[in-house]
């Protein structure tokens, strides 16, 4: 099983800032990289695919990075609507999907 | 659009049956393999098992022993099954779809149920 690491658990920054978030597997997945926004109450929502490529309907301030083992995700200018837990997971080596444990992106 | 509807019962005892069926409206159900996908009160997702149109089936080796999950084709459905749950099976379960994989690469899930938060309580 593909172990994905997450950091950090939490990140707080200030409205409008750039935001910074890593992902880590314990072995390469490629490109194959998903990372998903969820806020309270709500199912979690696609943001990236194949470690770079937007979702329909996500906005350009969303960036994804990276290959084999190390990713990143950076929210740049973070509106209100951005704070909320992100998720990553690898969709490389199944069963089983493996998702990382999460960072909540909190207002600072 | 497509939309996933879930549905279940949110209270069991230890060692009940937990059930949940997902309902899929829109899209084709032919193309996806369909999930379930669970989250423990303030923790993270865990994938737990996937079934496709025909029957093809992939569990979590962690969960196998207790999972059951299973299409009705007539009905655009697929239900979930966990037996002998304990306290340590609360949680919120999702359904979700992702695309078959291709020759290349697979597919992240693209559409998620709204959840249903299963309790297990005596």
């Amino acid at each position: 099983e593909i172990v994905m690491t997450q950091s950090p658990a939490t990140l707080s920054v200030s409205p409008g800032k750039r935001a910074t978030l890593s992902c880590r597997a314990s072995q390469s997945v490629s490109s194959n990289l998903a990372w998903y926004q969820q806020k309270p109450g709500q199912a979690p929502r696609l943001l990236i695919y194949g470690a770079s490529t937007r979702a329909t309907g996500i906005p350009a301030r969303f960036s994804g990075s990276g290959s084999g083992t190390e990713f990143t995700l950076t929210i740049n200018s973070l509106q209100s609507e951005d704070f909320a837990v992100y998720y990553c997971q690898q969709y490389n080596n199944w069963p089983p999907w493996t998702f990382g444990q999460g960072t909540k992106v909190e207002i600072k | 659009q497509v939309q996933l509807q879930q549905w279940g019962a949110g209270l069991l005892k230890p060692s009940e049956t937990l059930s949940l069926t997902c309902a899929v409206y829109g899209g084709s159900f032919s193309d996806y393999y369909w999930s379930w996908i669970r989250q423990p009160p303030g923790k993270g997702l865990e994938w737990i098992g996937e079934i496709n149109h025909s029957g093809s089936i992939n569990y979590n080796p962690s969960l196998k022993s207790r999972v059951t999950v299973s299409v009705d084709t007539s009905k655009n459905q697929f239900s979930l099954n966990l037996s002998s749950v304990t306290a340590a099976d609360t949680a919120v379960y999702y359904c979700a779809r992702r695309e078959h994989c291709s020759t290349t690469t697979c597919y992240p899930f693209d559409s998620w149920g709204q959840g249903t938060l299963v309790t297990v309580s005596s």
